[in-house]
């Protein structure tokens, strides 16, 4: 069975400096990973994917993510937060190629500080 | 595209009312999921459809809830009666016939529930 990690319900970091919020996944066979993105009042958009193609996953808003099958981890980075950045962050798994069932983590609280 | 589009974005009912959901899910997409969020449990999955037929819906929470889809383009998730611990975000999401580029799912705004 495929299962999502999220270390941390709440990140803080200053304006500007470094987002990390990490995400480890366990999964029998070769996953499809996910980053979403819930604003306040909102439904969860898409921050970027990975498919078993290149590790190293850029998504939109400057984020990226690499995947690290030694570590089963898929941590979402950027370089320097905005204050828009704030917002909840959702890891999810894919369950089969074959379903599109989603399993997501419980979701990281990110709070950008001025 | 528009996008899932989700009704009502909000809905305040009293105990024991029926509340019915509905979603349009994005024009083409095979694939139609019902989830729930809530504080204590975060995301969960209650149902979803494959060109229409109920393919999983062991996340379900009891015989209360119940879930349709008529057509490619309508589906509604339905709550009778419905209990103040139903109150939630119920977010409809679709997805394409699946592939080798993975099964991205777009979700749409949520339906906020209150049940008082």
């Amino acid at each position: 069975a495929q299962s999502v990690t999220q270390l941390g319900s709440h990140v803080s970091v200053s304006e500007g400096a470094l987002v990390l919020l990490r995400c480890n996944y366990s999964s029998s066979v070769p996953p499809y990973l996910f980053w979403y993105v819930q604003y306040p009042n909102q439904g969860l958009q898409l921050l970027l994917k990975y498919t078993s193609a290149a590790t190293l996953v850029k998504g939109i808003n400057g984020f990226e993510a690499e995947f690290k099958k030694s570590e089963t981890s898929f941590h979402l980075t950027k370089p320097s937060a905005h204050m828009s950045d704030a917002a909840e962050y959702f890891c999810a798994v894919s369950a089969s190629s074959n379903t599109g069932k989603l399993i997501f983590g419980q979701g990281t609280t990110l709070q950008v500080k001025p | 595209d528009a996008g899932v589009i989700q009704s009502p974005r909000h809905e305040v009912t009293e105990m024991g009312q029926e509340v019915t959901l509905r979603c349009k899910p994005i024009s083409g997409h095979d694939y139609l999921f019902w989830y729930r969020q809530t504080m204590m449990r975060g995301l969960e999955l209650l149902i979803y459809f494959n060109n229409n037929v109920p393919i999983d819906d062991s996340g379900m929470p009891e015989d209360r809830f119940s879930a349709k889809m008529p057509n490619a383009s309508f589906s509604t998730l339905k709550i009778q009666p419905s209990e103040p611990r139903d109150s939630a975000v119920y977010f409809c999401a679709s997805s394409l016939r699946l592939g080798s580029s993975g099964n991205t799912i777009y979700f749409g705004e949520g339906s906020w529930l209150t049940v008082v």
